[in-house]
């Protein structure tokens, strides 16, 4: 069974940094894209970043300078290293394994990011 | 990026209903648009892909259609299970939009 398990999150101050890290099992993990897509208390959903198994990344906007992805496929492990963390940045984190080019086919469980003072 | 707008924002329907959710881009997206379901507390879960293709598993009452920037999901004969808040989003670009979601409610 593939199954997705983020951890990671917690409080942090507006400045702060963290690692979210994400365990995925269940399939050939190597050569799928892996994403990380996040929602804010009460609001829709905002893609972050995704990264394919040859390495190659992308990032919103609104996070770009900021968070970095990374992945390690020897531990079938996908890392999101969240610095310089803003109040907007309060989200439950979901990764997910990619279907397609910046689609998702399965979800993780997510993990609460809280940026307050 | 590329806007995405779903209609209603919220649905009121009773078990057994057929209902529809429209998503609409801002510009062409070909038929690169997915389908989540999302349940209070959880994480959203896949439906549809390529516009009208069924993710196995999903139940065949849940239907999608449409190309280029109009676009429909159709729950046929409405479950309780069904209940939820829905997603479009466009995988036509390097920066995937989500709709604002529509919630399905029970009347």
């Amino acid at each position: 069974e593939v199954h997705l398990l983020e951890s990671g999150g917690g409080l942090v101050q507006p400045g702060g940094s963290l690692r979210l890290s994400c365990a995925a099992s269940g399939f050939s993990f190597n050569i799928y894209a892996m994403s990380w897509v996040r929602q804010a208390p009460g609001k829709g959903l905002e893609w972050v970043s995704e990264i394919h198994g040859s390495g190659t990344i992308y990032y919103a906007d609104s996070v770009k300078g900021r968070f970095t992805i990374s992945r390690d496929n020897s531990k079938n492990t996908v890392y999101l290293q969240m610095n310089s963390l803003r109040a907007e940045d309060t989200a439950v984190y979901y990764c997910a394994k990619n279907i397609a080019v910046a689609a998702w086919d399965v979800w993780g469980q997510g993990t609460t990011v809280t940026v307050s003072s | 990026d590329i806007q995405m707008t779903q209609s209603p924002s919220t649905l009121s329907a009773s078990v057994g209903d057929t209902v529809t959710i429209t998503c609409r881009a801002s510009q062409s997206i070909s038929s690169w648009l997915a389908w989540y379901q999302q349940k209070p507390g959880k994480a959203p879960k896949f439906l549809i892909y390529d516009a009208s293709s069924l993710e196995s598993g999903v139940p065949s009452r849940f239907s999608g259609s449409g190309s280029g920037t109009e676009f429909t999901l159709t729950i046929s004969s409405l479950q309780p299970d069904d209940f939820a808040t829905y997603y479009c989003q466009q995988y036509n670009s390097y920066s995937p939009t989500f709709g604002q979601g529509t919630k399905v409610e029970i009347k």
